[in-house]
């Protein structure tokens, strides 16, 4: 079955710095790949996804990274602010079912 | 649209007794999954449903847990005994799978505490 990786654990940048998060899947057959965050105290929810024929998405501070070949893609976090704080997962997916999420990367932006 | 809905937020029981969670999905979600959350072994799937038929429950942890899913826009999470170790936040999620649109919702959560 596939197995999502999830690097770092944790991380702590000063407000303004990028943060990278960084997943490897092990199923190539997955082609879904969202990114949630959560806050505590709630549920995940998404912030951005990406899909298996595309490289990289942006949206806004937030972008995705895809390697297909390699097996892996990144969440990259630009300008980070003090509210981007929070666990960080990633998943992968294959058709929209059976989601397997990573571990977590606990984000803490220092003011 | 109000989201996926969990009921209860929280619940405390003592163990041996029975626990029933409630999830709302989505209306038009056609795939509801069930979740549990823990810091030691963090978001775990336990089971998955597509159209009301559960798809894969291999992540259920014994037979003491057991799900249902009767219509579209309910389903249950059992636990009967419940025990200590059960402890931990059970996330439901739905999605519109087999489109385009097959984005995860999750719901807030239930927090179960068995004492």
């Amino acid at each position: 079955g596939e197995n999502v990786e999830q690097h770092p654990s944790t991380l702590s940048v000063q407000e303004g710095d990028s943060a990278v998060i960084k997943c490897t899947y092990s199923d190539s057959a997955s082609n879904y790949f969202p990114w949630y965050k959560q806050e505590l105290g709630k549920g995940p929810q998404l912030i951005i996804d990406i899909r298996s024929n595309v490289g990289e998405k942006k949206d806004q501070r937030i972008a995705v990274t895809l390697n297909k070949t390699a097996k892996h893609f990144s969440l990259h976090i630009t300008e980070t602010q003090p509210e981007d704080s929070a666990v960080y997962f990633c998943a992968a997916s294959k058709q929209g079912q059976n989601f397997v999420f990573g571990p977590g990367t606990r984000l803490s932006v220092l003011p | 649209d109000a989201g996926v809905i969990q009921s209860p937020r929280h619940e405390v029981t003592e163990m041996g007794q029975e626990v029933t969670l409630r999830c709302k999905p989505i209306s038009g979600h056609n795939s509801l999954f069930w979740y549990r959350q823990t810091m030691m072994r963090g978001l775990e799937l336990l089971i998955y449903f597509n159209n009301n038929v559960p798809i894969d429950d291999s992540g259920m942890p014994e037979d003491r847990f057991s799900a249902k899913m009767p219509n579209a826009s309910f389903s249950t999470l059992k636990i009967q005994p419940s025990e200590p170790r059960d402890s931990a936040v059970y996330f439901c999620a739905s999605t519109q799978s087999g489109t385009r649109t097959d984005t995860q919702y999750f719901g807030p959560g239930t927090r179960l505490t068995v004492l």
